[in-house]
């Protein structure tokens, strides 16, 4: 069945450094992938998003870009900020028989200091 | 504003005692969706609805019940609270036309 699996944390970076969190996939067809975020004590908020293979998704200088050749969506920064820090969460919408629903990989929790 | 809300967000309650989550969304969504979400921040899916009257079991067995009358409304029930079931409890929906999910901020639950 289809399958997500990221990177594991936690990851500590400092304010104004690059962010690289690995994302990798296993599905049949051409999924659609989606990286969320949770801030602490709220819920999961959508990211961003890519359908095709090379679509890039981007929003609030994160970017993802849909790599069929490598399975892979990893999420990126150029220069984090202290309120990036939360737990973000990689996922697939596919059809290896998850019933339409999202496959979610365990999570990384990312902490910036000042 | 469309959203989705839940209530309540904190509930510490002792063993033994009955109790239902509140789960509305104003999207006018066919899917929903609940979550348990363990303290290593991992998502397990315990119930899901195609729509109204529709309820499935997700990947995760549970000891809660869902209902879905409505729509926009889709309560989770535990009948008899444990310890077991302390853990943080969210809501989604999802337009069936489109795949991604929009999540409520989340019930957190304590059994003492």
């Amino acid at each position: 069945g289809d399958s997500v699996t990221q990177m594991e944390g936690p990851v500590t970076l400092s304010e104004e450094a690059f962010l690289t969190i690995n994302c990798t996939y296993t599905a049949t067809g051409y999924p659609s992938l989606f990286w969320y975020v949770q801030y602490p004590g709220e819920g999961l908020q959508l990211l961003l998003k890519a359908t095709k293979a090379d679509d890039k998704g981007s929003n609030k200088g994160f970017e993802a870009t849909y790599r069929k050749e490598t399975t892979s969506f990893h999420l990126e920064k150029g220069s984090v900020q202290v309120s990036d820090s939360a737990v973000y969460f990689c996922a697939l919408y596919g059809y290896g028989g998850s019933q339409g629903n999202l496959i979610f990989g365990k999570g990384t929790k990312l902490s910036v200091k000042p | 504003e469309a959203d989705i809300y839940q209530t309540p967000r904190y509930l510490v309650i002792g063993t033994g005692k009955k109790i239902t989550l509140e789960c509305s969304q104003t999207m006018g969504h066919d899917k929903m969706y609940w979550y348990q979400q363990d303290p290593g921040m991992e998502l397990h899916l315990i119930h899901y609805s195609y729509g109204v009257n529709s309820t499935e079991k997700g990947d995760l067995s549970s000891e809660s019940t869902v209902s879905r009358i409505r729509t926009e409304h889709f309560p989770l029930t535990l009948e008899s609270a444990r310890p077991s079931h302390t853990s943080q409890y969210l809501c989604a929906s999802s337009d069936g036309g489109r795949r991604e999910q929009f999540f409520g901020p989340g019930t957190r639950l304590t059994v003492l």
